[in-house]
């Protein structure tokens, strides 16, 4: 089992140019969720899909948009960059309601420059 | 910040000794998780503890939950330089919120 992917790895983007990530996971979970993770702030939960076909907004949602696209997979959008979206971007899926433990992706790097 | 707060931020110890984390938070919760991330990789869950549990094991970890004082410890016994990493806790109350970490370095 490849469990959560994660694409890219890494990115370099200017200020004010857009991007999509993708995450994919074959787990079958109802849940997946964005989170970010900068020195000294652990993980914040951007936004989240309780299962397929609504998302809700986490602690840090502002600049960024999501899209359940169906069950396996769940993309993060940045629109315009900014220098405050340089994080590293971690995927994650759950099967609520059930056992719960959250999956990872081994993230996405990102630099906005 | 929803966030908990682990204790200590950084801890180094020698192989074989025992490491204790501690994790601190503010609401009711329906559970709580802890994780582990090497360097550069992603989250993967160690244990979870339900809201009406007091203690937990799992192999050399033990984990115990204080739901009055608002309050988890993990101990990771006899110590692994594999162990080295950092190590978060993960509070679930409808979403999840995690805590800052514990960078555990564990010296040879």
């Amino acid at each position: 089992n490849a469990g959560v992917t994660q694409t890219p790895k890494f990115q370099v983007l200017k200020t004010g140019q857009s991007m999509t990530l993708q995450c994919a996971q074959d787990m079958n979970h109802n849940s997946m969720y964005w989170y970010r993770q900068d020195p000294g702030m652990g993980l914040r939960l951007i936004y989240y899909s309780a299962s397929e076909g609504t998302t809700d907004k986490g602690e840090v949602p502002n600049g960024y948009n999501v899209s359940r696209l169906n069950k396996r997979e769940f993309s993060l959008r940045l629109e315009s960059a900014a220098p405050s979206q340089t994080s590293v971007y971690f995927c994650a899926s759950n099967n609520r309601g059930g056992d719960e433990k959250l999956f990872f992706g081994s993230g996405t790097q990102l630099s906005v420059l | 910040s929803q966030q908990g707060e682990e204790d200590p931020q950084a801890l180094s110890i020698q192989e074989g000794e025992n490491a204790t984390m501690n994790c601190s938070y503010k609401t009711s919760i329906n559970n709580l998780q802890w994780y582990r991330q090497n360097s550069g990789r992603g989250l993967v869950h160690l244990i979870l503890i339900r809201s009406n549990e007091r203690e937990k094991h799992s192999g050399r970890l033990r984990v115990t939950l204080d739901t009055s004082k608002k309050s988890s410890s993990l101990l990771i016994t006899a110590s692994r330089a594999a162990d080295t990493a950092s190590y978060f806790c993960a509070t679930d109350r409808n979403q999840f919120y995690f805590g800052t970490g514990t960078s555990l370095t564990v010296i040879p």
